[in-house]
């Protein structure tokens, strides 16, 4: 199985640069994932990681180190609009044999950015 | 393009009644995944199904089962259901379950039992 932690709640001020981070504990791995879910709607895809290093994808970059089990989602040039939870999501090859891929996620971070 | 679509959007039902809900991936994707999200807590996942056949489950009781049909959409079916059943259920589509393929999410059937 997979446990992952992040922080429960973060708060950050407009124009700021804020980091989430992000810990694994798992029995498999296929890949990192990070979603943005603001309230009442559905998870939408940031990035991905599968490899150990730094992905950058406009403000927005994802930071993996596979033998630590840790990863971060650095977000730059905060928006009021970037207020929602930000859920860390690990797949794994999963327990029904070949070509099964499950993700699991943490309970996400709720980040509230301020003027 | 359409995104994944999911029906209905909400649904209010009794302890012990049973529930079906839909699915429609994204065109040309063939796996579906569906996962139950409590309040305040992240995405837990339930069922992969690829090219209609199940590929994954979750730790969930007998009472959650789903079909995924030759078009690719997908049912997700709870019996007797249970308060602690009330939750948003969200369904995800990819291309195939692997590679650097992300899931899609749709907006999720918001389910209460009452």
């Amino acid at each position: 199985g997979q446990n992952i932690d992040q922080p429960t709640e973060m708060t950050a001020t407009e124009g700021a640069i804020v980091q989430i981070n992000c810990t694994y504990q798992t029995s498999g791995f296929n890949g990192l994932f990070w979603y943005q879910q603001h309230a009442g709607e559905a998870p939408t895809f940031l990035s991905y990681n599968v490899l150990d290093g730094l992905e950058e994808k406009g403000r927005f970059s994802s930071f993996l180190s596979r033998s630590k089990g840790y990863s971060y989602l650095l977000l730059k040039e905060l928006q009021m609009k970037d207020s929602a939870s930000y859920l860390c999501a690990v797949r794994d090859p999963g327990n029904s044999g070949a070509g099964s891929y499950q993700l699991t996620f943490g309970k996400g971070t709720k980040l509230s950015v301020i003027p | 393009d359409a995104g994944v679509t999911q029906s209905p959007t909400h649904l209010i039902k009794t302890r012990g009644q049973h529930v079906t809900l839909r699915c429609s991936p994204i065109s040309g994707h063939k796996s579906v995944s569906w996962y139950q999200q409590v309040l305040g807590q992240g995405p837990q996942f339930i069922f992969q199904y690829y090219e209609k056949e199940e590929r994954g489950r979750g730790n969930f009781p007998d009472r959650f089962s789903a079909r995924q049909f030759p078009n690719y959409s997908s049912e997700l079916n709870v019996n007797a259901l249970l308060l602690g059943d009330s939750a948003l259920y969200l369904c995800a589509s990819s291309l195939v379950p692997g590679g650097t393929y992300e899931q899609y999410f749709g907006p999720g059937t918001r389910l209460t039992v009452t």
